[in-house]
């Protein structure tokens, strides 16, 4: 089965910083992975997405990367501040299949 | 305002008695899921709807039952809810994810907190 790993233990960053969060991947590549947002109490929020055929993809503070060779895309926050602190969740999508595979996801915490 | 509204946000039952979880959607997707996030696990998918009447299991469908009358509505049922199906339970819907358009973003509800003793 196909399966989507994030690194479950927090990451704690200082504001101004870059925070980079990991998404590894096994088997052959997604069509697409798919990055979201989770505050507690709250449902996942759609960030961004980036196609297998696409190195890298942006959106104001964030950026996205996909590398088949590593079979990992990286999810940075630049500038971050102390409301980027939440829990980020990497999904893979296959064409055909009508679901995303979720990752566990990763938990940032933005000091000031 | 586009959104995904489940009812209850939080539930306490007793094992055994029949409980159901309502999901409605105002964005006219033709897509709806149901997941369940536990710690350490993940989002892992329940049922989904392709559209009205269209429905299919997903990675834990055991112990749950939906239907799919109205495009709005996808309701989540428990027959005989068991202490193991506490959990916290998310709809999502998106327009469909098929061929060229097979990467849709999906909207989520703010979640339902089941607890089952």
């Amino acid at each position: 089965s196909q399966k989507i790993e994030q690194n479950s233990e927090a990451l704690n960053i200082q504001e101004g910083k870059t925070a980079t969060l990991t998404c590894n991947y096994t088997n052959y590549s997604p069509a697409y992975l798919q990055w979201y947002r989770q505050d507690p109490g709250r449902g996942p929020v759609f960030l961004l997405l980036i196609r297998e055929n696409e190195k890298e993809k942006r959106k104001e503070r964030l950026k996205v990367t996909f590398d088949t060779t590593l079979k990992q895309s990286l999810f940075h926050i630049t500038a971050s501040q102390p409301a980027d602190s939440a829990t980020y969740l990497c999904a893979r999508g296959d064409t055909g299949f009508q679901k995303l595979v979720f990752g566990t996801g990763t938990r940032l915490l933005v000091s000031p | 305002e586009a959104q995904v509204t489940q009812n209850p946000r939080y539930l306490i039952t007793v094992t055994g008695k029949k409980l159901t979880v309502t999901c409605s959607q105002n964005m006219n997707h033709e897509y709806m899921s149901w997941y369940r996030q536990d710690p350490g696990l993940g989002l892992r998918q329940i049922y989904y709807s392709m559209n009205v009447e269209v429905t299919d299991k997903g990675d834990v469908p055991e112990g749950y039952k939906v239907s799919r009358k109205e495009k709005r509505n996808f309701p989540l049922i428990l027959e005989s809810p068991s202490p193991n199906q506490t959990s916290l339970y998310f709809c999502a819907s998106s327009l469909t994810p098929r061929g060229a358009r097979s990467h849709q973003p999906q909207h989520f509800g703010d979640g339902t907190r089941l607890s089952i003793l």
